[in-house]
């Protein structure tokens, strides 16, 4: 089955500095990467999601890049800001509909 | 966007107490549900998919009896956790999508469940 790696697991940056965070996947039928933010007590909240037939997706201050070929997608936010700071997921589509989420970054976002 | 709905929030009970946990996915139509289980700061674990008018498709290790699912209708399901125990205490969260394959798929707000 799909096996998803994230790194790294928690990521601290000044307030106007990039944050990139990773992830590997295992299974190459997989073709829908989303990426999302949750916050402490609250429900993952979907940001950006890419899908296996564009290499790159950007929305205002977040970006998302796919290889295929190397099974790794990332997310970019650029500009942080402090209401960055949450924890972030990325995550892939099984074979049937599910997903399978990677195990988390901590992005904290110092003023 | 799309709005899921999960409720209650927070429920305390007492072990050997059954507890329901409903979603809704209130402006769109939902074939297809998932449900996670969330420990403190670690990742969603899938628990089992549900689909409406058919039986829930369970992940490995997950206790279809314990944890019981129903899809009814195109806008709801419920997870029921049967005899909850303190080990059941967890954080339960629930998403919907329009569609299947690689469709956005949209969460509740989860239920924080502790069990005395």
């Amino acid at each position: 089955g799909e096996n998803v790696e994230q790194h790294p697991s928690t990521l601290s940056v000044q307030e106007g500095d990039s944050a990139v965070i990773k992830c590997t996947y295992s299974d190459s039928a997989s073709n829908y990467f989303p990426w999302y933010k949750q916050e402490l007590g609250k429900g993952p909240q979907l940001i950006i999601d890419i899908r296996s037939n564009v290499g790159e997706k950007k929305d205002q201050r977040i970006a998302v890049t796919l290889n295929k070929t190397a099974k790794h997608f990332s997310l970019h936010i650029t500009e942080t800001q402090p209401e960055d700071s949450a924890v972030y997921f990325c995550a892939a589509n099984t074979a049937g509909t599910a997903l399978i989420f990677g195990k988390g970054t901590t992005l904290s976002v110092s003023s | 966007g799309a709005v899921v709905s999960q409720h209650p929030s927070w429920v305390i009970c007492k072990s050997g107490t059954s507890v329901k946990i409903e979603c809704r996915s209130l402006d769109f139509q939902a074939t297809t549900m998932f449900w996670y289980r969330q420990f403190p700061k670690q990742s969603l674990m899938l628990m089992a998919t549900s689909n409406e008018g058919s039986k829930a498709t369970y992940e490995q290790g997950v206790e279809k009896d314990k944890f019981l699912i129903n899809h009814a209708s195109l806008t709801l399901s419920t997870l029921t956790v049967t005899s909850a125990h303190p080990e059941d205490s967890s954080f339960y969260i629930c998403s919907a999508g329009r569609d299947t394959g690689n469709q956005p798929q949209h969460f509740g707000d989860g239920t924080r469940l502790s069990i005395l």
